[in-house]
């Protein structure tokens, strides 16, 4: 059974600062990765998809690495700002599937940047 | 393009009764997953559905039900409401990455 976490649970920073968020995954028959932000009460946004095929992606400030031997995945932020706060979730397919469905997420974590 | 919308956003029923919850998928997106979020135990997957056929199921009891229709609408029904199925119920639809709609709150009293 695929297990996700992540850490830091919750991480509290002044603006400007540059930032990194940790997943892992216990199986890495993966098909890819997705980092979704999700602000309170709301649904969740994606922000970045890496392919099982692919190290990294980079979408503006974000830029995730992904490292399927090691069952690791980062999501780094620069330059943060006060909009950056909400929850960040990382999130697989089940092994072996595709990559439609059946997302197993870690439980995410809470970033707060104060001005 | 037009997001993934679900409705109603909001609701509020009694213990007993039961519920019907839409999404409208992305146009073209075939896949459409039910997942519901609790404090408690984060997000958790409940079901996928793939022209019209329901082709992941999660850990919930039968009560929770789901189907497509040609157009990839889909709907989930909860049967026999109870306290603990208050949560946030999102759905998602996919052509290779998911994308979520913004979830029914639903409340249950």
């Amino acid at each position: 059974k695929q297990e996700v976490t992540q850490i830091p649970a919750a991480l509290s920073v002044p603006e400007g600062e540059n930032l990194v968020l940790n997943c892992s995954f216990t199986d890495s028959a993966i098909y890819n990765l997705q980092w979704f932000r999700q602000d309170p009460g709301k649904g969740l946004t994606s922000l970045l998809l890496i392919q099982s095929s692919q190290r990294e992606q980079t979408s503006g400030r974000l830029n995730a690495s992904l490292d399927k031997s090691s069952g690791r995945s980062t999501l780094y932020i620069a330059a943060s700002q006060p909009g950056d706060s909400a929850t960040y979730l990382c999130a697989v397919p089940q092994p072996g599937g595709t990559s439609y469905g059946k997302l197993t997420f870690g439980q995410g974590t809470i970033l707060t940047v104060h001005p | 393009k037009a997001g993934v919308t679900q409705t109603p956003r909001y609701l509020i029923k009694t213990r007993g009764q039961q519920v019907t919850l839409s999404c409208s998928p992305i146009s073209g997106h075939r896949s459409v997953s039910w997942y519901q979020q609790t404090p408690g135990q984060g997000l958790q997957f409940l079901f996928e559905y793939f022209s019209e056929t329901q082709r992941n199921k999660g850990n919930f009891p039968g009560r929770f039900s789901g189907r497509q229709f040609s157009n990839s609408r889909s709907e989930m029904n909860v049967s026999t409401l109870e306290l603990g199925d208050s949560a946030l119920y999102l759905c998602a639809s996919s052509s290779g990455g998911e994308d979520f709609g913004p979830g029914t709150r639903l409340t249950v009293t």
